[in-house]
């Protein structure tokens, strides 16, 4: 399996506060997403990264911001946690087509459970 | 409006019949599409690529229709251990990359 890992796996925090969660890979790869996932949504993209320092928004951006320093490890941090980003959030890694610019298929972390109260 | 749509079912099925998922995206543009599987509390795997000519892998055969813009999938001789949800997925643009909400897909015995 692809080397991704997510950090912390389960946290717990109260609203208001922040908190940055980490995904670090091994595989060297150029592209990495940060999703959410919930009951009746399903994974929904929040922001994602093409390159060292360059990023986009997603569906869900708002209340996020993602840095991505280095090509191993892509952080997502919530400046101020409300009870609305309480979900389980999953990391993606994709090293992109052959011959191609575009991204090609997508290997997950385990995901981060995050608790708001 | 998601930009991929599923019916999110649950598909209750009996052992051994064959079942098909379908799914719609919104942008025309949209240039490659996967199925995935998730089993539940674990992360979303690669199923299968599908192709404009169609592919098959085993029991599990991909359509991609774009004059209509839906991609289907299709299980013949269903397991028990197929029962899981699965996720149709578009690249809408070169780094962006669409999940739908997902189906539930349950095999009785």
């Amino acid at each position: 399996d692809a080397g991704i890992t997510q950090s912390p796996r389960h946290k717990v925090t109260e609203t208001g506060t922040p908190v940055t969660l980490r995904c670090h890979q091994t595989e060297n790869h150029r592209y990495m997403y940060w999703y959410r996932q919930d009951p009746g949504h399903g994974l929904r993209l929040i922001h994602y990264s093409y390159g060292v320092k360059d990023t986009d928004k997603g569906e869900v951006s708002d209340g996020y911001s993602v840095s991505r320093s280095k090509t191993e490890d892509f952080l997502l941090t919530l400046e101020s946690a409300t009870s609305s980003q309480t979900s389980v959030y999953f990391c993606a890694i994709s090293d992109g087509l052959a011959g191609s610019s575009g991204a090609n298929v997508l290997t997950f972390g385990a995901g981060s459970r995050l608790t708001v109260l | 409006r998601k930009e991929v749509e599923q019916d999110p079912g649950p598909f209750n099925v009996p052992e051994g019949a064959t079942v098909a998922f379908n799914c719609t995206y919104s942008n025309s543009a949209s240039q490659s599409f996967f199925w995935y599987r998730q089993d539940c509390r674990k992360e979303p795997k690669l199923l299968m690529s599908v192709y404009s000519s169609g592919n098959e892998d085993g029991r599990f055969t991909a359509q991609l229709n774009r004059a209509s813009q839906y991609i289907s999938l299709l299980i013949r001789d269903s397991k028990l251990s197929d029962s899981a949800t699965y996720l149709c997925v578009a690249r809408v643009r070169d780094d962006k990359i669409i999940f739908g909400k997902g189906t539930r897909l349950h095999i009785l015995p």
